[in-house]
């Protein structure tokens, strides 16, 4: 049974600064990886997402990279600002039209 | 191009009643998924729908039960409601590009059964 962690679950940090945030899953086969940020009681919006055969995207100020064979994911975040305060979650596909297995998510707060 | 949207986006319930929630998907997406968010167990896979038939089916008791129709609006039912079903409902829609099988959630409906 595939399962995702998150490390950490949460982190606080001061405008400016640059972040990692880490996602673990348990069987390397998967699909695609996707990266999604959710606001408090609100739906998920899509950041980025890496195909199994891909090692990482980027968009803006955000890089995803992927190590299938060592069940990693990380998401890194440029010069965080507080409009960055979020959830971010991390989710893998099980296969080809295959559901979606959540991490816990890592809540991040960037202070001004 | 409008996203996914999911109604209603509030519901209170009491106990023991049943809930309709509905999903429209992007326009020429035609899976839907549904998935339940609590604080205690995160984001779970309730079921998937594609072409008016279920695909994929989680973990959940059959009194949650889902349709699509020919327009790939989709709904969800729970039956005979506990307090453990309070939660955010998110549905999201899927569209393929030769491999990449890209999902788009919408804002969820957010129920409470009391």
């Amino acid at each position: 049974k595939q399962e995702v962690t998150q490390i950490p679950a949460a982190l606080s940090v001061p405008e400016g600064e640059n972040l990692v945030l880490n996602c673990s899953f348990t069987d390397s086969a998967i699909y695609n990886l996707q990266w999604f940020r959710q606001d408090p009681g609100k739906g998920l919006t899509s950041l980025l997402l890496i195909q199994s055969s891909q090692r990482e995207q980027t968009s803006g100020r955000l890089n995803a990279s992927l190590d299938k064979s060592s069940g990693r994911s990380t998401l890194y975040i440029a010069a965080s600002q507080p409009g960055d305060s979020a959830t971010y979650l991390c989710a893998v596909q099980l296969g080809y039209g295959q559901n979606f297995v959540f991490g816990p998510g890592t809540r991040l707060s960037v202070l001004p | 191009k409008a996203g996914v949207t999911q109604t209603p986006r509030y519901l209170i319930k009491t106990r023991g009643q049943q809930v309709t929630l509905s999903c429209s998907p992007i326009s020429g997406h035609r899976s839907v998924s549904w998935y339940q968010q609590t604080p205690g167990q995160g984001l779970q896979f309730l079921f998937e729908y594609f072409s008016e038939t279920q695909r994929n089916k989680g973990n959940f008791p059959g009194r949650f039960s889902g349709r699509q129709f020919s327009n790939s609006r989709s709904e969800m039912n729970v039956s005979t409601l506990e307090l453990g079903d309070s939660a955010l409902y998110l549905c999201a829609s899927s569209t393929v590009r030769g491999p990449i099988t890209e999902a788009f959630f919408g804002q969820g409906t957010r129920l409470t059964v009391v």
